[in-house]
């Protein structure tokens, strides 16, 4: 596609259900990041892929947190037993260089854990 | 620990006036500071860049400043457009060997027509 597409756009869950985002990257590029901004606060990293390199997982809040991302393109970012402070947009972005200040953002994901 | 802060959450401007947006971060490794501009349901797209070699840099309407003593920069928009309406956010990294970027918190700028 023409650019970053995430689904669903928007996702409502109770607490302690699983839940799993989609990014697509656009085509071609090889580094592919999440972000997640939680009300009033700005966009926190979360995690780093960059082609068959093991990923950079610092950002991940808890052991809750995972993503992979398979055959170097299409990432899913699973946050289990979730919690009502999971409620955030999580953003999903891509660069075709290894170089975050090139990078192209989706329009995220809301989630929200009732 | 809010590395890159913006104090102002919201800004309002007339139409055709110049509209300033401030960004203040405290890591001296930062050398590299992006400003995004985000509408609603859409994912924040790049909006204009600046090395800390730089004190400045001008695209069209759009230019930022840096300070690196002050460790502050700021984006100007001259004239201020109502397609300008949207949340800023001010963002820094080091350039190489970085993965992620540090942000702040945005800045809500409305252009009244």
């Amino acid at each position: 596609g023409a650019g970053v597409s995430q689904s669903p756009s928007n996702k409502v869950t109770e607490k302690g259900k699983d839940v799993e985002l989609r990014c697509d990257p656009i085509s071609g590029h090889t580094a592919l990041y999440w972000y997640r901004q939680s009300l009033g606060q700005g966009l926190e990293f979360l995690i780093y892929f960059q082609g068959n390199s093991a990923p950079d997982k610092s950002g991940l809040p808890s052991d809750r947190f995972s993503a992979e991302r398979t055959g170097g393109s299409v990432s899913t970012l699973t946050i289990q037993r979730t919690q009502q402070e999971d409620s955030a947009v999580y953003l999903c972005a891509s660069s075709q260089t290894p170089v975050v200040t090139e990078a192209f953002f989706g329009q995220g994901t809301r989630l929200t854990v009732v | 620990d809010q590395q890159v802060k913006q104090n102002s959450p919201s800004l309002s401007v007339q139409e055709g006036r110049i509209s300033i947006l401030n960004c203040d971060y405290t890591n001296s490794m930062f050398d590299y500071f992006l400003w995004y501009k985000k509408y609603p349901a859409e994912g924040p797209t790049f909006l204009i860049s600046i090395s800390s070699i730089k004190d400045k840099n001008e695209d069209g309407r759009f230019t930022v400043f840096l300070n690196k003593s002050a460790k502050h920069l700021s984006l100007h928009i001259v004239p201020s457009q109502p397609g300008d309406s949207a949340v800023y956010f001010c963002a820094a990294s080091r350039r190489t060997g970085a993965n992620n970027l540090f942000f702040g918190t945005g800045t809500r700028l409305t252009v009244i027509p």
